[in-house]
């Protein structure tokens, strides 16, 4: 088993370009989470899905993110247009109950100039 | 609002040294609390959750719900061990991990 997939590793993008950042989570977990982690400070829940549905989206900072998830299997988040204050790791996690252990990718690292 | 403190950005401790790294909450209700590690080029993993009660690596956590802590412990550290460690609390009724900011433990030779 892979494990929970992101796509990309890394990404450097200009202020005001749009970024779409990929996950595919272990196949057979509905539940698909969205942290992300600026830099010095905490991981921060952004949202999650129950497969197509968003459960919480109360820690998505803005309009200018949106997530997706067609068809209740990878999700895609996009950022547009991206601030510098969007820099970070972007972090994915999947698991099978939301009571259940989550498991997480290995994180996008979105750096915006 | 709930919150979880780790108050050493850094710990650095000799090998076969104990080592505690701290963790502290704030929420009123009933708390799940979890211990994750990242590991050098290696993904955040679960290495402990209070519920289980079991021990991982030989690390150990009790939650102490009169000071709000649940510090992760070994008696013996491994160089093994150098990794960044987030504690993690999670609210009854929500699903969402609320981490604290990490402490980057380092055993030296």
């Amino acid at each position: 088993e892979a494990g929970v997939t992101q796509f990309p590793s890394h990404s450097v993008i200009e202020k005001g370009q749009t970024v779409t950042l990929r996950c595919d989570p272990i196949s057979g977990h509905d539940n698909l989470y969205w942290y992300r982690r600026v830099m010095g400070k905490e991981i921060k829940f952004l949202l999650h899905f129950v497969k197509e549905s968003k459960q919480d989206e109360s820690g998505m900072p803005n309009n200018r993110f949106l997530a997706e998830r067609t068809g209740g299997t990878y999700s895609t988040l996009k950022v547009q247009p991206a601030e510098l204050e969007d820099s970070g790791v972007y972090f994915c996690a999947s698991s099978q109950g939301t009571s259940n252990e989550q498991f997480f990718g290995p994180g996008t690292r979105l750096t915006v100039l | 609002a709930q919150r979880v403190t780790q108050p050493e950005k850094l710990l650095s401790v000799f090998k076969g040294a104990p080592v505690e790294l701290k963790c502290n909450y704030s929420y009123s209700g009933s708390p799940e609390l979890f211990w994750y590690v990242q590991y050098s080029r290696q993904r955040l993993q679960l290495l402990l959750r209070h519920i289980s009660r079991e021990s991982i690596k030989g690390f150990t956590a009790d939650l102490n719900k009169g000071e709000t802590s649940f510090h992760l412990k070994k008696p013996f550290a491994q160089e093994e061990d150098s990794a960044m460690y987030y504690c993690a609390l999670r609210t009854s009724g929500t699903y969402k991990y609320i981490f604290g900011t990490g402490t980057r433990l380092k055993v030296l030779a």
